[in-house]
């Protein structure tokens, strides 16, 4: 996973609880996304970010938010959960020298 | 705009037999294109990549894949398959340039079965 870490790995919500997915990469890269995979599709990025301080919305960005305020965190923030958050969460980096994305292991989100 | 276009949401094949996973893309720029595979229940992991080098791409594992500008196509292929290469196989598009910042692309995915 070239050194993308994600934390929990699995995790229930209720209905309009909160919850934080943290992302951290230890290779100093300054391009980090968040997708989420649901059941039979592709991956579609919710956020992303250039570096520190700068974030921006991706395809699917509504309901979530992100902050981005060291190069190593890039935290993804569900404030009012809904049963169509219930997905997979991956965070990645994008390596520009080898023009390659690594993806962390995911986190698995069921909202009851 | 950039788009991907799986041509199979399934396909089956017997072990030792050839793979063909088809993907067809669209891009306004010269694009970088990549096939992910997805275990069950794991993350991704690339396969190969296409990035305006040689358009036969060699990957892992025994599989390849051939950029194909005029078609706009890069199927992925294995001469023979083997149980451990059933998965879900993703074909993505990029572009690394401008303020496209390497966002990625996904198809919406081919599942392989494998037979014995």
């Amino acid at each position: 996973n070239a050194g993308v870490t994600q934390t929990p790995k699995f995790r229930i919500l209720k209905i309009g609880q909160s919850m934080t997915l943290q992302c951290t990469q230890d290779m100093n890269h300054n391009y980090m996304y968040w997708y989420r995979q649901d059941p039979g599709m592709g991956l579609k990025l919710i956020y992303y970010s250039v570096g520190a301080g700068i974030t921006d919305k991706g395809e699917v960005p509504n309901g979530y938010n992100v902050s981005r305020s060291t190069t190593e965190d890039f935290p993804l923030r569900l404030e009012l959960a809904a049963p169509s958050q219930t997905s997979v969460y991956f965070c990645a980096i994008w390596d520009r020298v080898r023009n390659e994305q690594f993806f962390g292991p995911g986190t698995r989100l069921t909202v009851l | 705009a950039q788009s991907v276009t799986q041509l199979d949401s399934h396909v089956s094949v017997s072990e030792g037999t050839p793979v063909l996973l088809r993907c067809n893309y669209s891009s306004s720029y010269s694009p970088s294109l990549f096939w992910y595979v997805q275990h069950p229940n794991k993350g991704l992991q690339l396969l190969l990549k296409y990035t305006s080098a040689a358009t036969l791409v060699k990957g892992i594992n025994g599989f390849e894949a051939e950029f194909k500008k005029s078609e706009t196509s890069f199927h992925l292929t294995k001469p023979s398959a083997h149980m451990s290469d059933a998965a879900e196989y993703f074909c993505v598009v990029s572009f690394a340039g401008g303020t496209s910042y390497g966002k990625l692309t996904f198809g919406q995915g081919t599942i392989l079965t494998v037979h014995p």
